[in-house]
């Protein structure tokens, strides 16, 4: 079966801080993907990246960054030079290669301290 | 703004009586997803469809059918509704056309089944 966990349950920083949101997974499929995805505090969800398998190259995406090792099988979220408007719990997800068995973590709740 | 809508935002029902939810989009995504999202529970996933007519299950599918009979709605229908289907319900859709990838969330739908 697939699993995410993501072990922190709540993270408090200060602004302008560097912030990184731990997940990690399990699955015996050979062709997955992963996502990250934002709820703020007004409760609309929000994705913000999806990450196949066979791809393991960084992302980076102005403050936001991924880091995908499939050797750990984790995949890891950090916010450089954290802004309070980052507050919000972020979910890690997982699925296989055509939709099925989608996944959530249970989420890492962030607060940014102005 | 993928133009993604569901309806009714809010909804609060007697067990036992048949609801279904909506989800509009405007964008001609082929894939539509539906999830709940409950404390302690986080997100999971219910149903998705990946064209017209094609449907499967997620997570939580029990109590739980769907339908799409065109590409613009997604119908998710609590055929006998119970307590425990008290929660929000997001609808998604999926632009998955390389190399650009994103998932677009309607606001929710805050059922309670009484």
């Amino acid at each position: 079966a697939q699993k995410v966990t993501q072990a922190q349950t709540e993270i408090s920083v200060v602004e302008k801080e560097d912030v990184t949101l731990d997940c990690v997974y399990e699955t015996r499929d050979t062709t997955y993907y992963l996502f990250w995805y934002k709820q703020p505090p007004s409760g609309e969800l929000v994705f913000l990246i999806r990450r196949n398998s066979f791809d393991e190259q960084n992302e980076i995406s102005g403050r936001y960054s991924w880091n995908f090792q499939k050797s750990t099988s984790s995949f890891n979220f950090t916010i450089t030079a954290s802004q309070v408007v980052d507050s919000a719990v972020y979910f890690c997800a997982l699925s296989g290669n055509y939709g099925q068995n989608f996944v959530f973590g249970p989420g890492t709740r962030l607060s940014v301290l102005p | 703004d993928a133009g993604i809508t569901q309806s009714p935002r809010h909804k609060v029902t007697e067990t036992g009586t048949p609801v279904t939810l909506r989800c509009h989009q405007t964008e001609n995504h082929r894939y539509m997803y539906w999830y709940r999202q409950d404390p302690g529970h986080g997100l999971r996933l219910i149903h998705y469809s990946y064209g017209v007519k094609d449907t499967d299950k997620g997570e939580v599918s029990d109590g739980y059918s769907v339908s799409r009979s065109k590409t613009e709605d997604f119908l998710l229908t609590l055929e006998s509704a119970t307590s425990s289907q008290t929660s929000v319900y997001f609808c998604a859709t999926e632009e998955g056309l390389a190399p650009t990838y994103e998932q677009y969330f309607g606001p929710g739908t805050r059922l309670t089944v009484t």
